[in-house]
């Protein structure tokens, strides 16, 4: 079975601090890991995804984030907050073995920059 | 570059009544979709996924059915909609391979069953 979690339901960061969004997954295989950003109304919007490779994922808008296979976590981070960050983040697992058509979706995190 | 619709954008509907809400791809072909619902602002849970024309698999049971009549064309309907399928309808499409790609979503469609 695969899943993830999102612990917080709310994360609340001063412009221009550092941001970091967290996540953990569970999988049977090897974890396809992936974050999406949605705006009110809106559908969710792609950000960046580990499949293999180096550790620290790059992505769109300057966030990054951070595979760590012994921590099962795969924490979105961004140095510097922007107002505009303010938004719902979803993290989601594929099980690369078992779980070719369905992309695990985590309960989401809303994240608010305060000016 | 590829783009997906979804409609209408916003529905009321009362109890009982029938549902049709569509989405079309452009800029690509045979394409594996996928339709989501998103209750209360928050998780998404998948309810149906194709990989071809009329081929449908369902996660969910539930009082919704989905059918692809075209190789771009992903249709959710109902014959009697219930109080609990009031939601935000994201319909998706993978881009890439099978386990590696990511999803692009539209816009929704959100339901309100009254």
């Amino acid at each position: 079975a695969q899943s993830v979690a999102q612990p917080e339901d709310q994360v609340n960061v001063a412009e221009g601090n550092p941001l970091t969004v967290k996540c953990t997954y569970s999988v049977s295989g090897n974890p396809y890991l992936f974050w999406y950003v949605q705006y009110p109304n809106r559908g969710l919007q792609f950000l960046l995804k580990y499949i293999t490779g180096d550790n620290l994922v790059k992505g769109s808008y300057g966030f990054e984030a951070e595979f760590n296979k012994s921590q099962t976590s795969f924490h979105l981070k961004k140095p510097s907050a922007l107002v505009s960050d303010s938004a719902l983040y979803f993290c989601a697992v594929r099980d690369g073995v078992t779980g070719a058509n369905n992309l695990f979706f985590g309960t989401g995190t809303r994240l608010t920059v305060i000016p | 570059s590829q783009t997906i619709h979804q409609w209408p954008a916003t529905l009321v509907q009362p109890v009982g009544s029938p549902l049709s809400l569509e989405c079309t791809v452009e800029g690509t072909s045979n394409p594996n979709l996928y339709w989501y619902r998103q209750a209360a602002g928050r998780g998404l849970q998948l309810l149906f996924y194709s990989v071809g024309i009329g081929q449908i698999s369902s996660e969910v049971p539930q009082n919704l059915s989905a059918s692809r009549p075209q190789d771009r064309q992903f249709i959710l309907s109902s014959k009697k909609l219930l109080l609990s399928d009031s939601g935000f309808y994201l319909c998706a499409w993978r881009v890439g391979s099978l386990n590696t790609g990511e999803l692009f979503f539209g816009e929704g469609s959100r339901l309100t069953v009254l």
